[in-house]
């Protein structure tokens, strides 16, 4: 079965530099959640889009800013990255009329940030 | 007080144990409850979910909720060292999913 796909799996950056992640959720689904997640810390919920648009706004910094395109793939792009930034980033997906929601996980992008 | 709490562990059991996590929240409009279960550097994979008071059972593993007293927990029968790992609670109340921060499991052969 088809699962969520994120790119890239690894990115190395440097302070200051910008990011674009990307996720393609699995087919169908209609809703994309982006979390990050430090080391040894539960994922932290930033942002989430419904059929294209903004459904909920977590801890996103200023700095980062997402979009969901017509076919259903989101990205969330990160500007003037800073070393806090370094975390794993994972993006999910959900069919949300469905009765009982579930999340479904990608692979994750490890950023780092030099 | 955070949205989503977990016994934190770290939690060792020995092989063919019962391991028991426990989780509670405080919102009280939530409507659903899910475990995940992390490897270390891999992303969080859907294991349970329970919607309503009581018990499920899916395998080894079952699932408890308690609405009213905001409680639900995960036990795990015959522990393998397959499965250890972090098992993350997660609840859905307005929207979003909120997760707990996860109990580290360690099964011992």
């Amino acid at each position: 079965a088809a699962g969520v796909i994120q790119s890239p799996r690894h990115l190395i950056k440097e302070k200051r530099e910008t990011a674009t992640l990307k996720c393609y959720p699995i087919p169908r689904h209609d809703t994309v959640y982006w979390y990050q997640q430090g080391p040894g810390q539960d994922p932290q919920f930033l942002i989430s889009f419904y059929e294209k648009m903004q459904s909920d706004k977590g801890s996103i910094p200023d700095r980062f800013s997402a979009q969901q395109f017509s076919d259903y793939h989101s990205e969330l792009n990160m500007s003037s990255l800073e070393l806090g930034d370094s975390a794993l980033y994972f993006c999910a997906s959900s069919f949300r009329a469905s009765t009982n929601e579930k999340l479904f996980f990608g692979s994750g992008t490890q950023l780092s940030v030099l | 007080q955070k949205e989503v709490e977990q016994n934190s562990g770290p939690l060792s059991v020995p092989e063919g144990a019962i391991a028991s996590l426990n989780c509670t929240y405080s919102d009280r409009g939530s409507q659903s409850f899910f475990w995940y279960r992390q490897y270390s550097g891999k992303s969080p994979e859907l294991i349970m979910f329970i919607y309503s008071n009581g018990d499920k059972e899916d395998g080894r593993f079952t699932a408890q909720l308690n609405k009213a007293s905001q409680y639900v927990s995960l036990l795990i029968r015959d522990s393998q060292p397959s499965d250890s790992a972090t098992y993350l609670c997660a609840v859905r109340g307005r929207g979003k999913l909120v997760f707990g921060q996860g109990t580290r499991l360690t099964i011992n052969p």
